[in-house]
């Protein structure tokens, strides 16, 4: 098992320019969420998904899109890139009200 | 969710154990209480989560007081590897939203 994947690891973008998190995990948990953490803060909840074809909002959706066709995938996409989306990015999948995974974050530059 | 409150920050004496307290009035009787940490800059690890009764696995032990309206998480001989921000989250309804406080900062000191 590979747990929770994410790519690209890092990846800087310019203003405007509009990119897709990739986060794939092969633990057929039906529960994924994305999150961003700035610098020395606590993690946000952006979306998330209770399984294929059902995503909601979270605490910070605004100027990001998500999708969900396959149980393994939740990739989140950024379109019209702005400074303030400058974070690390992390994705998590969990079997219900079990314990949920991580993956090792997308550290995302906006300049 | 029920709202968790935490100190914003501990300190610990290497070999001693960490008491790091949460605080769960709110919580209804089918939630669960999780604990996880995050060291650094790396994605947040699972501890130990409960409903009811006290747990103990291989990283920690958590006390849930018989209300169930504060619960305690204790690393028996903390090291400086465990020095992280600990999160006690208590995600509610059917959604099972995960959501995240401020956490506490333990520090865990030579």
């Amino acid at each position: 098992n590979a747990g929770v994947t994410q790519t690209p690891k890092f990846r800087i973008l310019k203003i405007g320019q509009s990119m897709t998190l990739q986060c794939a995990q092969d633990m057929n948990h039906n529960y994924m969420y994305w999150y961003r953490q700035d610098p020395g803060m606590g993690l946000k909840l952006i979306y998330y998904s209770v399984g294929a074809g059902i995503t909601d909002k979270g605490e910070v959706p605004n100027g990001y899109n998500v999708s969900r066709s396959t149980t393994e995938d939740f990739p989140l996409r950024l379109e019209l890139a702005a400074p303030s989306q400058t974070s690390v990015y992390f994705c998590a999948s969990s079997y219900m009200n079990t314990e949920a995974f991580f993956g090792q974050g997308t550290r995302l530059t906006v300049v | 969710d029920a709202k968790t409150t935490q100190p914003p920050s501990m300190d610990c004496a290497e070999g001693r154990a960490a008491n790091l307290p949460c605080n769960h009035s709110t919580i209804s009787g089918n939630e669960y209480v999780y604990w996880y940490r995050q060291i650094h800059s790396q994605g947040p690890q699972y501890i130990i989560h409960g409903l009811k009764n006290n747990e103990t696995n291989e990283m920690a032990s958590l006390i849930i007081t018989e209300d169930r309206k504060s619960s305690t998480l204790i690393l028996p001989h903390a090291t400086l590897r465990d020095t992280a921000v600990y999160y006690c989250i208590v995600p509610g309804g059917s959604n099972y939203k995960l959501t995240f406080g401020k956490g506490t900062l333990l520090t865990v000191n030579p």
